[in-house]
């Protein structure tokens, strides 16, 4: 199985910052990498799928980049309604696909 | 407007078998692939199974291989995770999700969830 590692595990931000969360994986996985956002007590949301493409309805200030084994999800301009937990996930060798531990991020 | 919607939450006693619905609407039920992610209280999401509705293919994770069993009913838009020998770490919320994929038979990305539902096992 892919192994896939987040990083940072949690940070503390401000409104109106900006934030950058960085998901390795253990091999390449091309541009096969998603992202998602949890908020407490509900399911995931879709925000970014194959490395940068924004899913509809996500506002613009999230994108993602990457390329190989190394990917990031960036938010401009955080907003109160962004603090939550962040996840990717691989879908390159599938199955199983396989989810980084998440990142929680906090209003500091 | 593509909806996922789940059976209700479950209480189980350790070692009995539970199974969840989802019946989707707004899309062609057979068109995709429908998975099932599982999520233990405070940790991460984790891969259980998957089925593919037009041909009821389905693969599971090794790690529940041999009590999970992933069927579909296409005469009512419908998904059904069950899982067997039910133990206290099952406590957790299972989802069950739609799959888009890219065509290239790489890309996928879990597009829409259904809400969840929690599975409590107790002694």
């Amino acid at each position: 199985d892919i192994q896939m590692t987040q990083s940072p595990s949690s940070l503390s931000a401000s409104v109106g910052n900006r934030v950058t969360i960085t998901c390795r994986a253990s091999q390449s996985i091309k541009n096969h990498l998603n992202w998602y956002q949890q908020k407490p007590g509900a399911a995931p949301r879709l925000l970014i799928y194959a490395a940068s493409s924004l899913q509809s309805g996500v506002p613009s200030r999230f994108s993602g980049s990457g390329f190989g084994s190394d990917f990031t999800l960036t938010i401009s301009g955080l907003q109160p309604e962004d603090f939550a937990t962040y996840y990717c996930q691989q879908s390159y060798l599938n199955p199983p696909i396989t989810f980084g531990q998440g990142t929680r991020l906090d209003i500091e | 407007e593509v909806q996922l919607v789940q059976s209700g939450p479950e209480v189980k006693k350790v070692g009995t078998t539970v199974k969840i619905s989802c019946r989707v609407s707004g899309y062609n039920f057979m068109g995709h692939y429908i998975y099932w992610v599982r999520q233990v209280p405070g940790k991460g999401l984790e891969w259980m199974g998957l089925i593919d509705p037009e041909d009821d293919e389905t693969d599971y994770a090794q790690k529940f291989q041999g009590r999970i069993t992933i069927t579909a009913d296409t005469s009512i838009d419908t998904a059904y995770m069950e899982l067997t020998s039910l133990k206290s770490d099952d406590t957790a919320v299972f989802y069950c999700v739609k799959v888009q994929t890219d065509g290239s038979g790489r890309g996928s990305w879990l597009e829409t969830w259904g809400q969840g539902t929690r599975v409590t096992v107790s002694t």
